[in-house]
């Protein structure tokens, strides 16, 4: 079966680096996501990474290693703006079509 | 570009009641799909759509219908409503089925009595 797993909640500081890590298991593995929603809005895309290494956009970093299973977020020089719910995902084609699953959510809180 | 639009934002149902939530795109994605949200629980597929005419359940379809008659809309019927389905409906729409990022919808959120 398919199963995915993140921290439920991380607390940090303003310019702080912080990493959320995500662990998944799937037969059928083919990318994992990265997506920001902050509290009351939609989920919004961050990152996709489909080859193993790391991925870097901006303030924003998404590191991907598909033989253990494991992925994290890396944010820099974080803002008070960054305070929201990360969601870690994958997609899977197994035997079924077109899946993304989600974890859990990570709530981030930035503290001044 | 309006990208996904959702309808309503807001619905209070009473138990056994039916309604129907909306969902339109206009970035001709030929991939809709349908989560609900729940508190400590993700985001959970109810249904997708991989082109007009072709829906699929995910994980979570009981007390669900959809059908996807155009590339632009894909409704989500709920046929009785259950307390138990009291939550935020997101629609999302991508590009490509497996490797395309996911477009959401504002949300709407049901509340059933």
């Amino acid at each position: 079966g398919q199963n995915i797993d993140q921290p439920t909640e991380m607390t940090a500081t303003e310019g702080a680096i912080v990493q959320i890590n995500c662990t998944y298991q799937t037969s059928g593995f083919n990318g994992l996501f990265w997506y920001q929603q902050h509290a009351g809005e939609a989920p919004t895309f961050l990152s996709y990474n489909v080859l193993d290494g790391l991925e870097e956009k901006g303030r924003f970093s998404s590191f991907l290693s598909r033989s253990k299973g494991y992925s994290y977020l890396l944010l820099k020089e974080l803002q008070m703006k960054d305070s929201a719910s990360y969601l870690c995902a994958f997609s899977d084609r197994g035997s079924t079509l077109g899946r993304l699953y989600f974890g859990r959510g990570t709530q981030l809180t930035v503290w001044p | 570009n309006a990208g996904v639009t959702q309808t309503p934002k807001f619905q209070v149902l009473k138990t056994g009641q039916s309604m129907t939530l909306q969902c339109a795109q206009d970035m001709n994605h030929e991939y809709m799909s349908w989560y609900r949200q729940d508190p400590g629980m993700g985001l959970r597929l109810i249904h997708y759509s991989v082109g007009a005419g072709i829906t699929d359940q995910g994980e979570v379809p009981n007390g669900y219908n959809v059908s996807r008659s155009t590339t632009e809309d894909f409704p989500l019927r709920l046929l009785s409503a259950a307390p138990s389905q009291t939550s935020v409906y997101f629609c999302a729409s991508s590009r490509e089925e497996y490797t395309g990022e996911l477009f959401f919808g504002e949300g709407s959120r049901l509340t059933v009595l």
